[in-house]
């Protein structure tokens, strides 16, 4: 199984800064890597698939990069809604994996 | 506009069985893989099963292989989740999902949510 690996588990960044979320694979998932967005009672939304494109609908603010085992979203200037946690997830091999998520906080 | 409705969740003691629903609608439900992935209280996500467009293949995680069993009806637009066997480990919000894209194989992405149901299990 591929262990995905999130980090920070806490990032706390200002309303209009840049924040950069990380996410590490275990083994090489090539491009088959997930974003996804989850507000408290809410269900996941999916923000980024292919590593970097973005879902119908998604801010331009939002960005994916990278492959292989490392990968980076990022929130170029945080608006009050962006405060959330945030999931990777690979879909390169069963059983598909999620990170244990960053959460996303105002400071 | 896609909408997915889970039910069947609820309170059951370890080792009793419980049946979850997912009705879907607003695409061609027959041409997506179809996903239940669940969230225990205050924890991440965790993929528990997903089914082919017309039910030929299914994958499971380990944890609830041999236990749980995924299907669907394509002609009544929906997913089922039987659980048997449970735990309390399995407690958790019990989401539907559909694929990303309409594909013969899983695309594995899930782009449209239900808001879940609850499974308890705890005696």
């Amino acid at each position: 199984e591929i262990v995905m690996t999130q980090s920070p588990v806490t990032l706390s960044v200002s309303p209009g800064e840049r924040a950069t979320l990380s996410c590490r694979a275990s083994q090489s998932v090539s491009s088959n890597l997930a974003w996804y967005q989850q507000k408290p009672g809410q269900a996941p939304r999916l923000l980024i698939s292919g590593a970097s494109t973005r879902a119908t609908g998604i801010p331009a603010r939002f960005s994916g990069s990278g492959s292989g085992t490392e990968f980076t979203l990022t929130i170029s200037s945080l608006q009050s809604e962006d405060f959330a946690v945030y999931y990777c997830q690979q879909n390169n091999n069963w059983p598909y994996t999620f990170g244990q998520g960053t959460k996303l906080e105002i400071k | 506009e896609v909408q997915l409705v889970e039910s069947g969740g609820g309170l059951v003691q370890p080792g009793g069985s419980l049946r979850l629903s997912c009705a879907a609608s607003g695409f061609t439900f027959s041409s997506y893989w179809m996903t239940w992935v669940r969230q225990a209280p205050g924890k991440g996500l965790e993929w528990v099963a997903n089914i082919k467009r017309d039910g030929s293949e299914r994958y499971y995680v380990d944890s609830v292989k041999g236990r749980f069993t995924i299907s669907r009806d394509n002609a009544k637009k929906s997913l089922y989740l039987q659980m048997n066997s449970l735990r309390a480990d399995d407690t958790a919000l019990y989401y539907c999902a559909k694929d990303l894209l309409s594909a013969a194989i899983s695309i594995g992405v899930p782009d449209s949510w239900g808001q879940g149901t609850l499974v308890t299990v705890s005696s």
